[in-house]
């Protein structure tokens, strides 16, 4: 089991400019979760699928955001005309949806942004 | 709306014992607990259901009071290896996304 992984670790854009993630979940983790987090703050949720439905989008993800998750295995985040505002570690977390109801969420190393 | 821990940072000697708190305005259906490392993802330690479960991980412990709807932490003889900075999640019934609190910094000195 080798962990969530995104890529890249890092990206500096210039402002208004595209943008894109990938993540990669757990191998079998029907659930992937999308976090920000910014400095001196907890993760702050985006959004999440489970399998390739996006179940769920936060105030937070502006028109300017999309996610997919095509076959339900990795998924993409893309941030268009990105802005300073934009600048933050953004995280991916998978999880196994079972009968039980909740899960625990395994998060990846992130992806820093900064926009210049 | 995001559960509040205290304290918002804590020194330790190696060996010492520390409790973090944390509590929410809105039901907890389930608290989360993680520790971060600077420039590193979140770990998971533990989930705490409703029902006053308590629950280990190594020498780190939790209880959950669902009628405060409160969730404390306590790190027990505390390593080096503790220092981070530790997250609650909330959980609330059918929505399966965390609100994470502000955190809470521990340090742990030799």
């Amino acid at each position: 089991d080798t962990g969530v992984s995104q890529d890249p670790r890092h990206k500096i854009t210039k402002r208004g400019q595209n943008v894109t993630f990938r993540c990669d979940p757990i191998s079998e983790h029907n659930r992937l979760y999308w976090y920000r987090q910014t400095l001196g703050q907890g993760p702050e949720f985006l959004t999440y699928f489970q399998n390739e439905a996006q179940l769920e989008k936060s105030r937070l993800l502006s028109d300017r955001f999309s996610a997919e998750r095509p076959k339900g295995s990795f998924s993409t985040l893309e941030i268009q005309r990105t802005e300073q505002g934009d600048s933050a570690m953004y995280l991916c977390a998978s999880s196994l949806a079972t009968s039980a109801s909740t899960d625990t969420q395994y998060f990846g190393p992130g992806t820093r942004l900064t926009v210049l | 709306q995001q559960p509040v821990q205290s304290p918002q940072a804590v020194i330790l000697r190696e060996g010492e014992d520390a409790v973090i708190n944390c509590s929410s305005s809105k039901a907890l259906y389930s608290v989360h607990w993680y520790r971060q490392k600077h420039g590193e993802a979140p770990v998971f330690l533990m989930i705490l259901l409703k029902g006053g479960e308590q629950k280990g991980h190594e020498k780190i412990s939790a209880s959950f009071n669902e009628k405060k709807q409160q969730s404390s932490l306590y790190l027990t003889a505390s390593q080096l290896s503790y220092s981070g900075t530790y997250f609650c999640g909330r959980q609330g019934g059918s929505n399966y996304k965390l609100t994470f609190g502000k955190g809470t910094l521990l340090t742990v000195n030799p």
